[in-house]
């Protein structure tokens, strides 16, 4: 059991450069978010996907889309890297908001220079 | 507006002894309270989940309380190991809106010989 995938695990970018970052779970879960974590800053929503077919903004949006694929599914796109959106990227999941278990992938690290 | 509040930042241990993690929160109408042990580099993963009536639970080492009325909740390590140095955030999910989990920044705790 898989649990919750994350591709890629590093990634460096120019300033200006686009990427995909990818996240798939097995778990036949409902809702699937994107946080970003910063030093002193824990972790921040940037866009989170109820269910299939929904996405919302989170706190942290701008600069940043998303796609929910499918229900197993959630990437997020960086159009136009910018400097300031070097962290570190965790896609997480979940059955069901107010009960379930938030399970969390191994994260996906970019830098942009 | 709903806020996670932990504390202390930091913490550094000797091996073998115990420590307690507060985390305080203003997050209504709540629902659950999560604890996770997140190891540098990795992503987090759960260590507890508590609802509205439940004031303790425990997971081997770990125990947590939680004060509904006050808004309150511990994390109490018996026995620390050099495994358990970590950062340890707390999570509460509101029963209701668009972002339901409020993540606290976290407390890192360092367990050393």
């Amino acid at each position: 059991n898989a649990g919750v995938t994350q591709t890629p695990k590093f990634q460096v970018l120019k300033t200006g450069q686009s990427m995909t970052l990818q996240c798939a779970q097995d778990m036949n879960h409902n809702s699937m978010y994107w946080y970003r974590q910063d030093p002193g800053m824990g972790l921040r929503l940037i866009y989170y996907s109820a269910s299939e077919g929904t996405t919302d903004k989170g706190e942290v949006p701008n600069g940043y889309n998303v796609s929910r694929l499918n229900k197993r599914e959630f990437s997020l796109r960086l159009e136009s890297a910018a400097p300031s959106q070097t962290s570190v990227y965790f896609c997480a999941s979940i059955i069901q908001v107010y009960t379930g278990e938030l399970f969390f992938g191994e994260g996906s690290r970019l830098t942009v220079l | 507006k709903n806020q996670v509040e932990q504390s202390p930042q930091s913490l550094i241990i000797l091996e073998g002894k115990n420590c307690t993690l507060q985390c305080n929160y203003t997050v209504s109408p709540f629902s659950n309270l999560r604890w996770y042990k997140q190891d540098t580099g990795r992503g987090p993963v759960s260590l507890t989940i508590m609802t509205f009536s439940e004031n303790t639970k425990s997971n081997g080492r770990y125990t947590a309380t939680l004060d509904a009325d006050t808004k309150q909740s511990s994390l109490h390590i018996t026995a620390s190991q050099l495994s358990d140095s970590a950062s340890y955030i707390c999570v509460v999910s509101a029963r209701s809106g668009n972002t339901p989990l409020v993540f606290g920044k976290g407390t890192r705790l360092s367990v050393i010989a």
